[in-house]
């Protein structure tokens, strides 16, 4: 089965400036997550998706970062603006369901790079 | 909240020996998963090896153990006759309320 895809690899931009990151889980997964991972620690969860709703945004900064999954499929992370602390790996999951984390693991995209100047 | 602390940053291990990475965990929680995820530099996180905390048996897969101690809150991760494509960060994972938490990571070189 095909993987997690995540576009673009690499993104270079400066700050204030917008960026938007885009993601397509595998076929069939109803939840889809998005991480930031800053160079030197672990993933961090920014928002988790059931279909097209939210289950958690918590940890999203919701002054400048918004995600949508308007129709419960691919997803896109926007940030605007951009600040410098931003620069991380940012990494897009699926899972078939958030039911059961055992039976039904999350997995992850490549990731996208991204870089503040 | 759930914390996952890994105090190796870096370790090296010759190939074909064994190598045991450590993580410990604090949480208040009865039922969670644990996980030990692999990042090579292609940066896709993928899944070792996984325990559910209600299971006394520690799980393997292949060349891959983990050391469960529930009490002490502790899920160690064992490779044995690691390989140079076992080179890679490596993350401890604690799962429950359909949510991942993750440690720093441990950078593991594979000498050969």
């Amino acid at each position: 089965e095909a993987g997690v895809a995540q576009s673009p690899r690499y993104k270079i931009i400066e700050k204030r400036q917008s960026v938007a990151f885009w993601c397509n889980p595998i076929s069939g997964h109803a939840t889809l997550y998005w991480y930031q991972q800053i160079l030197g620690q672990g993933p961090k969860l920014l928002i988790q998706f059931q279909n097209n709703g939210v289950v958690d945004d918590s940890q999203l900064p919701k002054d400048r970062f918004s995600a949508e999954r308007l129709k419960g499929v691919d997803s896109t992370l926007k940030i605007q603006p951009a600040k410098l602390e931003d620069s991380a790996v940012y990494l897009c999951a699926s899972s078939l369901d958030q039911a059961e984390l055992s039976n039904q693991p999350q997995h992850f995209g490549d990731g996208t790079r991204l870089s503040i100047l | 909240a759930q914390t996952v602390t890994q105090s190796q940053p870096e370790m090296s291990v010759q190939e074909a020996e064994t190598v045991t990475l450590s993580c410990t965990y604090d949480t208040s929680e009865n039922n969670y998963y644990l996980f030990w995820y692999k990042q090579p530099p292609s940066r896709q996180m993928i899944l070792v090896i996984r325990q559910e905390a209600y299971k006394q048996q520690n799980a393997t897969e292949n060349r891959f153990s983990v050391n469960f101690q529930k009490a002490a809150k502790s899920f160690s991760l064992k490779i044995s006759d690691s390989q140079l494509g076992d080179t890679a960060m490596y993350f401890c994972a604690f799962g429950s309320n359909y949510k991942l938490t993750f440690g720093k990571g441990t950078l593991l070189t594979v000498n050969p």
